[in-house]
């Protein structure tokens, strides 16, 4: 599975959007990008998935760059509930093994929305 | 509601006296797995399990045994805890592996001493 890189931490306004954005530039054709989330040792949430086109869902927004290189992750009016650990993983979904179905999750990015 | 329970939540226990933590689905899932979760490591995968009477290793299985004889259960046992063994615990179920989403139990925080 591709390796992804996010920032570490962000901060964000109530009501306003948070733009998370996620890195994976060894992303193959065949490679879902997948958005978790985690709230505070809960246990992980799953937000959103995409392959190419910009998905959206009544969590949030999930734009990726024609290249697939890279995504954003969009909660377009964040609340305080919103704060978390968000996961940008990007996996295989060819059926091949049951390890295709493993979430390698990294560090994440932790959103802090703040009044 | 559809849910993934895990008991206990929270454990304390002693080097070397065996435990089992149990998981539970309620939504006819196939497909249930363990993950363990520590600081700076992110989620490792420990066991999962394709189906009754299938299961296989993950990345960290060793000294972790698991069995699957009914669809909605998927109990985490150690015969023999020992400190390294201190980690939150996720278990997760999803209808398949071709299936997108994995739903999550609240997890079990065990401490080894």
């Amino acid at each position: 599975d591709a390796k992804t890189t996010q920032p570490p931490s962000m901060d964000c306004a109530e009501g306003r959007a948070a733009n998370l954005p996620c890195n994976h530039s060894t992303i193959s054709g065949n490679e879902y990008v997948y958005w978790y989330r985690q709230i505070h040792s809960q246990g992980p949430q799953y937000i959103i998935h995409g392959l190419k086109n910009n998905e959206t869902n009544e969590m949030a927004s999930l734009i990726i760059t024609e290249d697939r290189k890279s995504s954003t992750l969009i909660l377009p009016h964040a609340t305080l509930r919103d704060t978390a650990v968000y996961y940008c993983i990007v996996r295989d979904n060819a059926f091949i093994t049951g390890t295709a179905s493993k979430l390698t999750f990294g560090t994440g990015t932790r959103l802090q929305v703040t009044l | 509601e559809a849910q993934v329970t895990q008991n206990p939540r929270y454990l304390i226990t002693v080097t070397g006296k065996k435990l089992t933590v149990t998981c539970s689905q309620n939504m006819n899932h196939e497909y249930m797995s363990w993950y363990r979760q520590d600081p700076g490591l992110g989620l490792r995968q420990i066991y999962y399990s394709m189906n009754v009477e299938v299961t296989d290793k993950g990345d960290v299985p060793e000294g972790y045994k698991v069995s699957r004889k009914e669809k909605r259960n998927f109990p985490l046992i150690l015969e023999s805890p020992s400190p390294n063994q201190t980690s939150l615990y996720f278990c997760a179920s999803s209808p398949g592996t071709l299936y997108n989403e994995q739903f999550f139990g609240p997890g079990t925080r065990l401490t080894v001493l």
